[in-house]
């Protein structure tokens, strides 16, 4: 069945530090990728996505490829800050409307000034 | 922006009590989700529902739970006799329909404790 699996965390940066959070995925067909964020006490929000191969997602300074030749979706930020701590979700989901998503474990990063 | 809530943000209940768990999806989405998150684990679908019935359930969703949509703007949760390990963080979700189905937007999360 479809899976994701994300790099174990915690992470911890330094602010203005390079940020790179590995996410790959096992699906069938062509499912459309995401990662969501979950700052401390609060839900899940959408951060950015990507529907199709080479399709780049950003936001906020946050990007991430879907990479089918290698089925990855790394999140990358070329400078966190303090208030990016949270904790990072990839997920995916099938190419059917309504499809219910798919969860890696989440990844916690802390960033200290 | 519009958003998803839910109620009550903390619901704490004794083991065999039955628990309703209301969230107000986004007033034109179509789909409807519950996922929840043991503490620690990561976070995992219960049930999708759209055109008033369940399109899809997982493993987890057994028959003591149960959803509706009463009203045409509430989407509930019902656990009909609650154990310790449904314990977990409860997440109400919906997506909009055509190109919008693509993205789920969550609301903030009913926290349940069972004791």
């Amino acid at each position: 069945g479809n899976s994701v699996t994300q790099m174990e965390g915690p992470v911890t940066l330094s602010e203005e530090a390079f940020l790179t959070i590995n996410c790959t995925y096992t699906a069938t067909g062509y499912p459309s990728l995401f990662w969501y964020v979950q700052y401390p006490g609060e839900g899940l929000q959408l951060l950015l996505k990507a529907t199709k191969a080479d399709d780049k997602g950003s936001n906020k300074g946050f990007e991430a490829t879907y990479r089918k030749e290698t089925t990855s979706f790394h999140l990358e930020k070329g400078s966190v800050q303090v208030s990016d701590s949270a904790v990072y979700f990839c997920a995916l989901k099938g190419n059917n409307q309504g499809g219910k998503l798919i969860f890696g474990q989440g990844t916690e990063l802390s960033v200290k000034p | 922006e519009p958003e998803v809530t839910q109620t009550p943000s903390h619901q704490v209940t004794q083991m065999g009590q039955e628990v309703i768990l209301r969230c107000v999806p986004i007033s034109n989405h179509l789909y409807f989700y519950w996922y929840r998150q043991i503490l620690g684990q990561k976070v995992e679908f219960l049930v999708s529902f759209y055109n008033n019935e369940i399109s899809e359930k997982s493993e987890i969703f057994d028959d003591q739970f149960s959803v509706e949509r009463p009203d045409g703007s509430n989407f509930t949760l019902k656990i009909r006799s609650t154990k310790l390990e449904d314990s977990a963080m409860y997440f109400c979700a919906s997506s909009g329909g055509g190109a919008g189905a693509y993205e789920q937007y969550f609301g903030p999360g009913t926290r349940l404790t069972v004791t």
